[in-house]
């Protein structure tokens, strides 16, 4: 069964850095649209980062500078990392796959089938 | 960005209802819509794709409905296990966004 395994996850004071890591298993992550969601504590969903094909990268805007997506094929795990953090950083930040059934028109665009099960960034001030 | 707004915020229900969640979006996003369920300190888990086709594994007492800007998740008879956010999802860019959840609750 697919399963996305995320770490890198924990405290992190305002202007540090972090990488989290999505190891996939049982389908390659280069096939597929892989994103980072994020949702800080009590709030809704916000979506983060989406890398596919070739290695073409998009970012939202609230992260655009501080962000990289990237991923390593060899060992089918995709990262995000993160710089200049900020307070309102702080959220869960899960990895998600945007599979072939669920994909939009656009390019990088798509509904999410499978995630893991999230990690905990803190961005203290 | 698209936004999307979900309608109401909480549901209260009770067990064997019909529920009905209303989801708009601010421009024409064709069906390019899902829904998700989450639980408390879960991930979210995908229920409908593509405005109405259900996800594989998902109980046949939820439908998605809708086309354009406004759609609608319905719950045919609501199930203990049902109790839970939902979120609407537009992606008719990759630039995907969120409505800002209903939770569905007794």
């Amino acid at each position: 069964e697919v399963q996305l395994v995320e770490s890198g996850g924990g405290l992190v004071q305002s202007g540090g850095s972090l990488r989290l890591s999505c190891a996939g298993s049982e389908f390659t992550v280069s096939s597929d649209y892989m994103t980072w969601v994020r949702q800080a504590p009590g709030k809704g969903l916000e979506w983060v980062s989406v890398i596919y094909g070739g290695g073409a990268t998009y970012y939202a805007d609230s992260v655009k500078g501080r962000f990289t997506i990237s991923r390593d094929n060899s060992k089918n795990t995709v990262y995000l990392q993160m710089n200049s953090l900020r307070v309102e950083d702080t959220a869960v930040y899960y990895c998600a796959r945007a599979g072939p059934l669920v994909r939009g028109v656009i390019k990088g665009s798509g509904a999410f089938d499978f995630w893991g099960q999230g990690t905990m960034v803190t961005v203290s001030s | 960005d698209i936004q999307m707004t979900q309608s109401p915020s909480t549901q209260s229900a009770s067990e064997g209802d019909r529920v009905t969640i209303t989801c708009r979006a601010s421009q024409n996003i064709n069906n390019w819509l899902a829904w998700y369920q989450q639980k408390p300190g879960k991930a979210p888990k995908l229920l409908i794709y593509k405005a109405s086709s259900l996800e594989s594994g998902v109980p046949s007492r939820f439908s998605g409905s809708g086309f354009g800007t406004q759609f609608t998740l319905t719950i045919s008879s609501l199930q203990p296990d049902d109790f839970a956010t939902y979120y609407c999802q537009q992606y008719s860019t990759y630039s995907v966004t969120f409505g800002q959840g209903t939770k569905v609750d007794i």
